[in-house]
């Protein structure tokens, strides 16, 4: 399977501050109609998961624009360029490339 | 608007059995692949059983293999998830999930099973 591996595990911010969340998997996600189906979640306290963006860098509707992502390949990244308080909770990578779909270990976003 | 609404979850003793259903509106189950995550207390996602849009492909993780099976009610637009043989570590809040090109674009609300004696 292919394994996602995020850090940090967890992101102590200060509000207002930016904040950069990394997702590195074990093989490509190039799939072969040329897109990397890598997706970000975000997972309020308490809530079940949202989508924030799918493949790399598509946000979702209603999703603020302080969100981006990026990346291609291997390596992928979800930033926040000034952290809010409603930001507070876990955010997991997901691919689709490949067979079984697997998870990221998840990373806590803290206020310090 | 999309909505998926599961039921069904609760305490289970270990080597029980269990059914989840996840009703879905706003869309049919009969134009997306469907999935079950699960999260144990404090853990990750763990993606668990998928059925396709026709329903004659379903898949099964390893570690819910001969165990659990995935199936629907077309006619209720409704999701199942038949869960047998049930262990400790099979302890989590189970979602119903829709999938658009193989990323999950709703979930639902999630339902816990509890595997305890």
């Amino acid at each position: 399977d292919v394994v996602l591996t995020q850090s940090p595990l967890c992101l102590p911010v200060t509000l207002g501050q930016p904040a950069s969340i990394s997702c590195r998997s074990s093989q490509s996600l190039l799939y072969s109609d040329g897109n990397n189906y890598l997706t970000w979640f975000q997972q309020r306290p308490g809530q079940s998961p949202r989508r924030l963006i799918y493949k790399v860098s598509n946000r979702d509707s209603g999703v603020p624009d302080r969100f981006s992502g990026s990346g291609s390949g291997t390596d992928f990244t979800l930033n926040i360029s000034r952290v809010e308080a409603e930001d507070v909770g876990v955010y997991y990578c997901m691919q689709g490339s490949h067979w079984p779909h697997t998870f990221g270990q998840g990373t806590k976003l803290e206020i310090k | 608007e999309v909505k998926l609404v599961e039921s069904g979850g609760g305490l289970v003793q270990p080597g029980g059995s269990l059914r989840l259903s996840c009703s879905a509106s706003g869309f049919a189950l009969t134009d997306y692949t469907m999935y079950w995550v699960r999260q144990a207390p404090g853990k990750g996602l763990e993606y668990v059983s998928a059925i396709g849009p026709r329903g004659d492909s379903t898949w099964n993780a390893d570690s819910v293999k001969g165990r659990f099976a995935i199936s629907r009610d077309t006619s209720k637009n409704e999701l199942y998830l038949q869960m047998s043989s049930l262990r400790p570590e099979d302890t989590a809040v189970y979602y119903c999930v829709k999938d658009l090109h193989v990323t999950f674009d709703y979930w639902g609300q999630g339902a816990l099973v509890t595997v305890s004696s």
